[in-house]
C-alpha cells in the first residue's frame, strides 16, 4: 500500500501565521490527493482535490499544491476556526491511505 | 437536509461479528460512490472500504478484505458493513463517507464530503 508521510505530526501557530503542511507519498500518485481538516470530536471536512482544486465552500486562504510524491497545504492568515488536524488522502491506488495528520495549535 | 445516520456500533468479543448499517437522506443516494472510514479515538484516519453506485465494484483495506463485507441497497438508501472475525485492531468509530466523485482533466477524484457522526466499535479480547 502507498504510504502518506506528513509533517511535522503537530505545530504552534499564531492567529495570522501562515502555515505550510506537507505530505509525501511512498510512490508517485500524479495528482490524486486530497486534504481533509477535523476538529476536536466531529467529523473530518473535506477542503482540497485533484492536489490543488478547492472544493466548494472552502476559504480562500487555504491553498494546495504538488504533485508526483510531494505535497503541500497553506494557510494564509491563519484563523481561530482553523485550529484542528489536517489530513491528506491519497486516491491513485487502492487501498486508499491517508496521512497521520498533523494538529495545528494555538500558541 | 442531507445526512447520514450509522447505527450498529457496540461491544464485541474477539471473532465475533457486527452490522453497521448507514441511513441516507436528502439526496439521491444510488448516484454516489460510498465509503466506510474509521479512527481508533485519538488517532488517526484509516480508510476501510468503498462501493460503486450500482453495488457492482467495491474495494478494501487488505486487513480486512477476507474479513467484511461491504454493500448497499439504494431502494432503501442504505449502505452496510458485516464485519466477522473481528480483532482488537478493528475497534474504532466507523463512519459512513459519501463520495461526490468530482471531474478534473478527465478523471474522477476520491472527495468526501459528506460524512455520518460515526458508530463505535470495540472489540474486547
Amino acid at each position: 500500500a502507498i504510504q502518506m508521510t506528513q509533517s511535522p505530526p503537530s505545530l504552534s501557530a499564531s492567529v495570522g501565521d501562515r502555515v505550510t503542511i506537507t505530505c509525501r507519498a511512498s510512490e508517485d500518485i500524479g495528482n490524486e490527493l486530497g486534504w481533509y481538516q477535523q476538529k476536536r470530536g466531529k467529523a473530518p471536512k473535506f477542503l482540497i482535490y485533484a492536489a490543488s482544486t478547492s472544493y466548494i465552500g472552502v476559504p480562500a486562504r487555504f491553498s494546495a499544491s504538488g504533485s508526483g510524491t510531494d505535497f503541500t497545504l497553506t494557510i494564509n492568515g491563519l484563523q481561530p476556526e482553523d485550529f484542528a488536524t489536517y489530513y491528506c488522502l491519497q486516491d491513485s491506488y487502492y487501498p486508499r491511505t491517508f496521512g497521520q495528520g498533523t494538529k495545528v495549535e494555538i500558541k | 437536509e442531507e445526512q447520514m445516520v450509522e447505527s450498529g456500533g457496540g461491544l464485541v468479543q474477539f471473532g465475533g461479528s457486527l452490522r453497521l448499517s448507514c441511513a441516507a437522506s436528502g439526496f439521491m443516494f444510488g448516484n454516489y460512490w460510498m465509503t466506510w472510514v474509521r479512527q481508533v479515538p485519538g488517532k488517526g484516519l484509516e480508510w476501510v472500504a468503498n462501493i460503486k453506485r450500482d453495488a457492482s465494484v467495491s474495494h478494501y483495506l487488505d486487513s480486512v478484505r477476507d474479513r467484511f463485507s461491504i454493500s448497499r441497497d439504494n431502494a432503501k438508501n442504505s449502505l452496510y458493513l458485516q464485519m466477522n472475525s473481528l480483532r482488537d485492531e478493528d475497534t474504532g468509530v466507523y463512519y459512513c463517507v459519501r463520495d461526490v466523485s468530482p471531474k478534473s482533466g478527465g478523471r474522477y477524484y476520491d472527495a468526501f464530503d459528506l460524512w455520518g457522526q460515526g458508530t463505535l466499535v470495540t472489540v474486547s479480547s
